[in-house]
């Protein structure tokens, strides 16, 4: 059972381009959960989805940013016109649709904008 | 005040040693709590968790909560140069999902040999 994938695993933008970043959750998982690690601070939650719902996006930048997860194909974050300060490291978790279980992580996209 | 927090070291110890690794948190109502290993270039892994207060002991790491004092620790036994990696404290939130979660800021660990 392959883990969470995501791609590409590096991905550098110029500033005012668009980055899209792909997670393919673990096989029976429906639910995907997103994270930004910026330099020299902690993991955040950005947003929470389920096969064609946005479920908690508390985490999420009011603007540029942007999350689905459609009926089929992977996870999407989609983030228009970069700016430096969205170089990061994101990650993408997955779980099943069950109650109190573990999420599992992918190796993350390293996002930089130059 | 964050609703967890964690010194982020760093913390460079010997091999062999007992390394513990601790973090507080603010709201009383949280329940689990989990300790997560992170590799550099790498995503988290779950490493432990616990309900409510006690300790829970995997081999040799140990995880403890106090509740009293919202301090949440994880021990190391015999720590080993292959420990070397940042571990972050988390704590669910949202219902009954585990996947949201509100992490420390990692501390970065270094066992030399």
């Amino acid at each position: 059972n392959a883990g969470v994938m995501q791609n590409p695993r590096h991905l550098v933008r110029r500033r005012g381009q668009e980055a899209r970043l792909r997670c393919s959750p673990m096989k029976g998982h429906s639910h995907v959960y997103w994270y930004r690690q910026l330099p020299e601070e902690g993991l955040k939650f950005m947003v929470y989805l389920q096969k064609e719902n946005i479920i908690d996006e508390s985490g999420m930048p009011k603007e540029r940013f942007s999350a689905e997860f459609p009926k089929e194909g992977p996870s999407i974050l989609r983030i228009q016109q970069v700016v430096r300060g969205d170089s990061a490291a994101y990650f993408c978790a997955s779980s099943p649709p069950v109650p109190d279980t573990e999420a599992f992580f992918g190796q993350g996209t390293r996002l930089t904008v130059v | 005040q964050k609703e967890v927090e964690q010194d982020p070291g760093p913390l460079s110890v010997p091999e062999g040693a007992i390394v513990s690794l601790n973090c507080t948190y603010s709201n009383s109502a949280f329940q689990y709590f989990m300790w997560y290993r992170q590799y550099s270039r790498k995503g988290p892994e779950l490493l432990m968790y616990t309900y409510s207060s006690g300790n829970k002991e995997d081999g040799r790491f140990t995880a403890q909560v106090d509740k009293s004092s919202k301090y949440i620790s994880l021990f190391i036994r015999d720590s080993q140069p292959s420990d070397s990696a940042t571990y972050l404290c988390a704590i669910p939130g949202g219902g009954t999902s585990y996947g949201k979660l509100t992490f420390g800021q990692g501390t970065i660990l270094t066992v030399h040999p």
